[in-house]
């Protein structure tokens, strides 16, 4: 049973560029939380999604960030018109359902707005 | 002031020690706290888990949670190489979804051979 998948493992941009991270849970898992991790920070929740709904999306800027969890294929949170600023660490987390003390961790992906 | 604090370390212990780290918070929602050890470029994997007040205890790690000093605290005992990493507290009130974790910042542990 694979582990929860995130990819980019690193991924580069241009400020003013599009970033999309994907993140595919475990199998079985139909929750989806993102954490950004900033240098010397904790890690900070963004979203929780399930299939097709956004059920909490306290952590996410207002402006230029978006996440879906489509029926079908990942998760996918999508930064618009990127700033030095949003370079960190992004994790997907997945469990199978709510109120569950498992909650796995991908390896993130690295974004580097340069 | 952050919710949850923790100091940030390094913290270097030589093998065979008790490793002992604390977070603090100030929330009194907080129902579930959590340790997670984070290896470099690699992401938070689950050691150990608590509900409301008490000690836990699996293997070499011991949890301890005070609600009433709003203190938590994680001691490796026997402490190993491969125990360096960065340790990460995490709690979660009852109210809120829960994956929405509230993190410390980490301390960072190094265990000399």
């Amino acid at each position: 049973n694979a582990g929860v998948m995130q990819n980019p493992r690193h991924l580069v941009r241009r400020r003013g560029q599009e970033a999309r991270l994907r993140c595919s849970p475990m199998k079985g898992h139909s929750h989806v939380y993102w954490y950004r991790q900033l240098p010397e920070e904790g890690l900070k929740f963004m979203v929780y999604l399930q299939k097709e709904n956004i059920i909490d999306e306290s952590g996410m800027p207002k402006e230029r960030f978006s996440a879906e969890f489509p029926k079908e294929g990942p998760s996918i949170l999508r930064i618009q018109q990127v700033v030095r600023g949003d370079s960190a660490a992004y994790f997907c987390a997945s469990s199978p359902k709510d109120r569950d003390e498992k909650l796995f961790f991908g390896s993130g992906t690295q974004l580097s707005v340069l | 002031q952050k919710e949850v604090e923790q100091d940030p370390g390094p913290l270097s212990v030589p093998e065979g020690a008790i490793v002992s780290l604390n977070c603090t918070y100030s929330n009194s929602a907080f129902q579930y706290f959590m340790w997670y050890r984070q290896y470099s470029r690699k992401g938070p994997e689950l050691l150990m888990y608590t509900y409301s007040s008490g000690n836990k205890e699996d293997g070499r790690f011991t949890a301890q949670v005070d609600k009433s000093s709003k203190y938590i605290s994680l001691f490796i005992r026997d402490s190993q190489p491969s125990d360096s990493a960065t340790y990460l507290c995490a709690m979660s009130a009852t109210t809120d979804s829960w994956g929405k974790l509230q993190f410390g910042a980490g301390t960072q542990v190094v265990v000399t051979p």
